[in-house]
């Protein structure tokens, strides 16, 4: 149990257009989900948390206008990068909180490497 | 807001021999203290953990030491194996408010036959 999936795995764009990536707990609620981003050779940071049905919270420096995050369900999280520029080019990680799970387990998604030319 | 350090950076041993990695947090409230290790492109997955109400946790070659006192927790891997070879983050929760996790930045491990 406690598999969270991630939809592209890949993804190539070019400059100045929007990625949608989407996060989902396949076999349990997700009352939270946080979004990662780690470029090469780095560690996790965390962009923002994600709570079903409220407005996500995001991490000191993060554009939130930049990166839109969807929670509409306790299933599903999306990301959208818009207006992507190269320096956007990272891998991202996404990891759910079980509802009713111990407060510290989170479940991380394989990742989506984007890449934007 | 938490910060978490972690030492070494890059670890290189031979099959057979042990492993060290410690971390150093900042926050005394944090609770939680989990190990991560990362394969290339592959995600983080949960080796061992600690609760802040426990010195020490092991399973199998694994063990995990934390030292509230001091604010310090350790990764031990004994008799490495190839296998083991990867890139290994600390993170440390802090109690109350969200449930999220700061990372160390990671120490590459490499396990030579």
């Amino acid at each position: 149990g406690a598999v969270v999936s991630q939809h592209p795995s890949r993804v190539i764009c070019k400059s100045g257009t929007s990625v949608k990536i989407e996060c989902r707990s396949l076999d349990f609620q997700a009352t939270t989900m946080f979004w990662y981003r780690q470029f090469p050779k780095q560690s996790l940071m965390l962009m923002a948390t994600s709570n079903e049905g409220s407005k996500a919270t995001y991490e000191q420096g993060v554009e939130k206008d930049k990166f839109l995050i969807n929670h509409a369900s306790l299933t599903l999280s999306t990301l959208t990068v818009t207006s992507a520029h190269p320096e956007d080019s990272s891998f991202y990680i996404c990891s759910a909180h079980r509802a009713g799970g111990p407060l510290e387990t989170q479940y991380f998604g394989p990742g989506t490497r984007l890449l934007v030319l | 807001g938490e910060n978490v350090e972690q030492h070494p950076s890059t670890l290189s041993v031979q099959e057979g021999d042990s492993a060290v990695i410690k971390c150093t947090y900042s926050d005394s409230a944090s609770n939680y203290f989990p190990w991560y290790k990362q394969e290339l492109g592959k995600r983080p997955q949960l080796i061992i953990d600690i609760r802040s109400n426990v010195g020490e946790k092991k399973d199998q070659r694994i063990a995990v030491t934390l030292n509230k006192t001091a604010k310090h927790f350790s990764l031990h891997i004994t008799e490495t194996q190839p296998e083991d070879s990867a890139v290994y983050f600390c993170a440390a929760r802090t109690q109350g408010g969200s449930e999220k996790l700061v990372f160390g930045k990671g120490t590459k491990l490499t396990v030579n036959p």
